[in-house]
Protein backbone atom coordinates (compact mmCIF):
# COMPACT_ATOMS: atom_id res chain seq x y z
CA UNK A 1 0.00 0.00 0.00
CA UNK A 2 1.15 3.56 -0.82
CA UNK A 3 1.90 5.47 2.19
CA UNK A 4 3.06 9.70 2.76
CA UNK A 5 4.40 10.38 6.06
CA UNK A 6 5.10 13.84 7.09
CA UNK A 7 7.35 15.08 9.58
CA UNK A 8 7.09 16.78 12.03
CA UNK A 9 3.71 17.06 12.62
CA UNK A 10 4.24 20.67 13.96
CA UNK A 11 7.07 22.99 13.57
CA UNK A 12 7.47 26.42 15.81
CA UNK A 13 10.17 28.83 14.17
CA UNK A 14 11.42 31.73 15.21
CA UNK A 15 11.33 34.54 12.38
CA UNK A 16 14.55 34.04 10.39
CA UNK A 17 15.35 30.70 11.87
CA UNK A 18 15.47 28.11 8.88
CA UNK A 19 14.34 24.66 9.04
CA UNK A 20 13.06 21.74 6.71
CA UNK A 21 9.80 19.68 6.69
CA UNK A 22 9.88 15.93 5.64
CA UNK A 23 8.24 14.39 3.26
CA UNK A 24 9.09 10.54 3.16
CA UNK A 25 7.14 8.10 0.53
CA UNK A 26 6.81 4.24 0.01
CA UNK A 27 5.27 4.08 -3.82
CA UNK A 28 5.85 1.89 -6.69
CA UNK A 29 7.08 4.13 -9.75
CA UNK A 30 6.73 7.50 -8.32
CA UNK A 31 5.65 9.49 -11.16
CA UNK A 32 5.07 12.98 -9.32
CA UNK A 33 5.48 14.70 -6.12
CA UNK A 34 3.42 17.50 -5.18
CA UNK A 35 3.89 20.14 -2.48
CA UNK A 36 0.61 22.05 -0.98
CA UNK A 37 0.63 24.87 1.83
CA UNK A 38 -2.77 25.48 2.71
CA UNK A 39 -4.32 28.03 5.40
CA UNK A 40 -7.00 27.72 7.83
CA UNK A 41 -10.16 27.15 6.26
CA UNK A 42 -9.03 27.42 2.71
CA UNK A 43 -8.63 24.72 -0.15
CA UNK A 44 -4.37 23.68 -0.51
CA UNK A 45 -2.45 26.11 -2.75
CA UNK A 46 -0.21 24.26 -5.39
CA UNK A 47 3.80 25.00 -4.61
CA UNK A 48 6.16 22.39 -6.44
CA UNK A 49 5.67 19.45 -8.78
CA UNK A 50 8.72 17.04 -8.43
CA UNK A 51 9.02 14.03 -10.81
CA UNK A 52 12.53 12.34 -10.77
CA UNK A 53 15.19 12.05 -7.75
CA UNK A 54 17.57 14.94 -7.87
CA UNK A 55 15.13 17.27 -8.72
CA UNK A 56 14.70 20.95 -6.86
CA UNK A 57 12.23 23.28 -7.68
CA UNK A 58 12.26 26.79 -5.58
CA UNK A 59 9.92 29.69 -4.86
CA UNK A 60 11.02 32.80 -2.60
CA UNK A 61 11.71 31.55 0.47
CA UNK A 62 10.97 27.85 -0.33
CA UNK A 63 12.65 24.97 -1.88
CA UNK A 64 11.66 21.88 -2.69
CA UNK A 65 14.20 18.73 -2.98
CA UNK A 66 13.27 14.81 -4.16
CA UNK A 67 15.37 11.61 -3.17
CA UNK A 68 14.21 8.02 -3.86
CA UNK A 69 12.32 7.72 -0.56
CA UNK A 70 11.96 11.33 0.48
CA UNK A 71 11.39 14.98 0.04
CA UNK A 72 12.28 18.28 2.34
CA UNK A 73 10.73 21.12 2.06
CA UNK A 74 13.45 23.73 3.02
CA UNK A 75 12.42 27.46 4.44
CA UNK A 76 14.72 29.98 4.79
CA UNK A 77 14.55 33.01 6.82
CA UNK A 78 11.15 31.83 7.42
CA UNK A 79 8.46 35.33 8.10
CA UNK A 80 5.35 35.36 10.32
CA UNK A 81 2.92 35.02 7.07
CA UNK A 82 5.10 31.78 5.77
CA UNK A 83 2.52 30.15 8.82
CA UNK A 84 0.70 27.67 7.28
CA UNK A 85 -0.26 23.67 6.79
CA UNK A 86 2.26 22.12 4.44
CA UNK A 87 0.92 18.79 2.62
CA UNK A 88 2.63 16.34 0.44
CA UNK A 89 1.36 14.09 -2.03
CA UNK A 90 2.71 11.29 -4.20
CA UNK A 91 0.98 10.09 -7.21
CA UNK A 92 1.62 6.25 -8.70
CA UNK A 93 0.61 4.16 -11.11
CA UNK A 94 -0.85 1.42 -8.49
CA UNK A 95 -4.89 2.06 -7.99
CA UNK A 96 -4.76 4.42 -11.22
CA UNK A 97 -2.93 7.21 -12.19
CA UNK A 98 -5.72 9.94 -11.12
CA UNK A 99 -5.07 9.34 -7.50
CA UNK A 100 -2.65 11.31 -4.76
CA UNK A 101 -2.03 9.31 -1.73
CA UNK A 102 -1.80 12.88 0.99
CA UNK A 103 0.14 13.03 4.30
CA UNK A 104 -1.24 14.27 7.15
CA UNK A 105 0.65 17.60 6.36
CA UNK A 106 2.99 19.80 8.66
CA UNK A 107 1.67 22.62 10.58
CA UNK A 108 3.98 25.63 10.62
CA UNK A 109 3.96 28.78 13.03
CA UNK A 110 6.56 30.97 12.53
CA UNK A 111 6.59 34.03 15.43
CA UNK A 112 7.73 37.86 14.64
CA UNK B 1 -9.51 34.70 -13.48
CA UNK B 2 -9.70 30.84 -13.55
CA UNK B 3 -10.24 29.03 -10.35
CA UNK B 4 -12.24 26.31 -8.86
CA UNK B 5 -15.75 27.88 -7.10
CA UNK B 6 -17.08 25.63 -4.42
CA UNK B 7 -20.36 26.27 -2.79
CA UNK B 8 -21.64 26.81 -0.26
CA UNK B 9 -18.75 27.76 2.18
CA UNK B 10 -20.68 26.57 5.07
CA UNK B 11 -23.74 23.84 5.07
CA UNK B 12 -26.04 22.73 7.73
CA UNK B 13 -27.46 19.05 7.30
CA UNK B 14 -30.47 17.71 9.68
CA UNK B 15 -30.64 14.19 10.32
CA UNK B 16 -31.86 11.65 7.29
CA UNK B 17 -31.25 14.76 5.27
CA UNK B 18 -29.43 14.80 1.17
CA UNK B 19 -27.64 17.96 0.38
CA UNK B 20 -25.57 19.00 -2.44
CA UNK B 21 -22.28 20.53 -2.90
CA UNK B 22 -21.55 22.44 -5.55
CA UNK B 23 -18.32 22.79 -7.27
CA UNK B 24 -17.69 24.55 -10.26
CA UNK B 25 -14.34 25.08 -12.72
CA UNK B 26 -13.64 27.51 -15.46
CA UNK B 27 -10.16 26.42 -15.92
CA UNK B 28 -11.62 23.81 -19.16
CA UNK B 29 -10.02 20.90 -17.31
CA UNK B 30 -11.47 17.76 -18.17
CA UNK B 31 -10.50 15.94 -14.66
CA UNK B 32 -12.36 16.87 -11.53
CA UNK B 33 -12.13 15.60 -7.82
CA UNK B 34 -13.95 15.39 -4.23
CA UNK B 35 -12.11 15.23 -1.38
CA UNK B 36 -12.86 14.73 2.23
CA UNK B 37 -10.38 16.42 5.23
CA UNK B 38 -11.04 15.54 8.54
CA UNK B 39 -8.38 17.02 11.37
CA UNK B 40 -5.81 14.68 11.85
CA UNK B 41 -5.85 12.97 8.64
CA UNK B 42 -4.50 13.05 5.32
CA UNK B 43 -7.37 14.15 2.86
CA UNK B 44 -9.35 11.05 1.18
CA UNK B 45 -10.38 10.38 -1.84
CA UNK B 46 -14.43 10.26 -2.47
CA UNK B 47 -14.88 10.22 -6.04
CA UNK B 48 -13.37 11.51 -9.17
CA UNK B 49 -14.49 12.04 -12.56
CA UNK B 50 -11.93 12.09 -16.22
CA UNK B 51 -14.51 13.29 -18.68
CA UNK B 52 -18.19 14.23 -19.09
CA UNK B 53 -20.80 11.45 -17.86
CA UNK B 54 -18.22 9.41 -16.49
CA UNK B 55 -17.10 9.38 -13.05
CA UNK B 56 -15.53 6.70 -10.48
CA UNK B 57 -15.44 5.68 -6.49
CA UNK B 58 -12.54 6.73 -4.56
CA UNK B 59 -11.43 5.10 -1.40
CA UNK B 60 -14.40 6.72 0.44
CA UNK B 61 -17.25 7.00 -1.95
CA UNK B 62 -19.91 5.10 0.49
CA UNK B 63 -22.77 7.36 1.40
CA UNK B 64 -22.33 9.97 -1.30
CA UNK B 65 -23.02 10.10 -5.07
CA UNK B 66 -22.26 12.64 -8.19
CA UNK B 67 -23.02 13.91 -11.35
CA UNK B 68 -20.90 15.03 -13.96
CA UNK B 69 -23.36 16.25 -17.22
CA UNK B 70 -21.10 19.35 -17.71
CA UNK B 71 -17.42 19.67 -17.76
CA UNK B 72 -17.26 22.76 -15.70
CA UNK B 73 -19.87 21.03 -12.88
CA UNK B 74 -18.88 18.12 -10.89
CA UNK B 75 -21.48 18.23 -7.57
CA UNK B 76 -21.59 15.96 -4.70
CA UNK B 77 -24.61 14.79 -2.74
CA UNK B 78 -23.91 14.10 0.59
CA UNK B 79 -26.95 11.40 0.83
CA UNK B 80 -28.40 10.28 4.51
CA UNK B 81 -26.42 7.06 4.30
CA UNK B 82 -23.03 8.89 5.19
CA UNK B 83 -23.34 8.48 9.18
CA UNK B 84 -20.19 10.92 9.82
CA UNK B 85 -20.84 13.59 6.98
CA UNK B 86 -18.99 16.40 9.90
CA UNK B 87 -15.90 17.24 7.72
CA UNK B 88 -14.10 19.63 5.04
CA UNK B 89 -15.16 18.99 1.34
CA UNK B 90 -12.49 20.02 -1.04
CA UNK B 91 -13.08 19.60 -5.16
CA UNK B 92 -10.15 19.53 -7.32
CA UNK B 93 -9.65 20.00 -11.01
CA UNK B 94 -6.40 18.91 -13.38
CA UNK B 95 -4.78 19.44 -16.88
CA UNK B 96 -4.93 17.13 -19.41
CA UNK B 97 -1.88 15.13 -18.41
CA UNK B 98 -1.98 12.77 -15.71
CA UNK B 99 1.00 13.99 -13.61
CA UNK B 100 0.28 17.37 -13.68
CA UNK B 101 -1.28 18.90 -9.74
CA UNK B 102 -4.55 19.19 -9.34
CA UNK B 103 -5.86 23.00 -8.23
CA UNK B 104 -8.39 23.11 -5.35
CA UNK B 105 -10.81 24.97 -4.31
CA UNK B 106 -11.52 27.02 -1.13
CA UNK B 107 -13.59 23.98 0.63
CA UNK B 108 -17.25 23.75 1.99
CA UNK B 109 -17.50 22.64 5.61
CA UNK B 110 -20.61 20.43 6.10
CA UNK B 111 -22.03 20.06 9.62
CA UNK B 112 -24.71 18.03 11.88
CA UNK B 113 -27.64 20.22 13.32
Amino acid sequence: EDQVTQSPEALRLQEGESSSLNCSYTVSGLRGLFWYRQDPGKGPEFLFTLYSAGEEKEKERLKATLTKKESFLHITAPKPEDSATYLCAVQAPQGGSEKLVFGKGTKLTVNP
Amino acid sequence: DGGITQSPKYLFRKEGQNVTLSCEQNLNHDAMYWYRQDPGQGLRLIYYSQIVNDFQKGDIAEGYSVSREKKESFPLTVTSAQKNPTAFYLCASRGPYSNQPQHFGDGTRLSIL
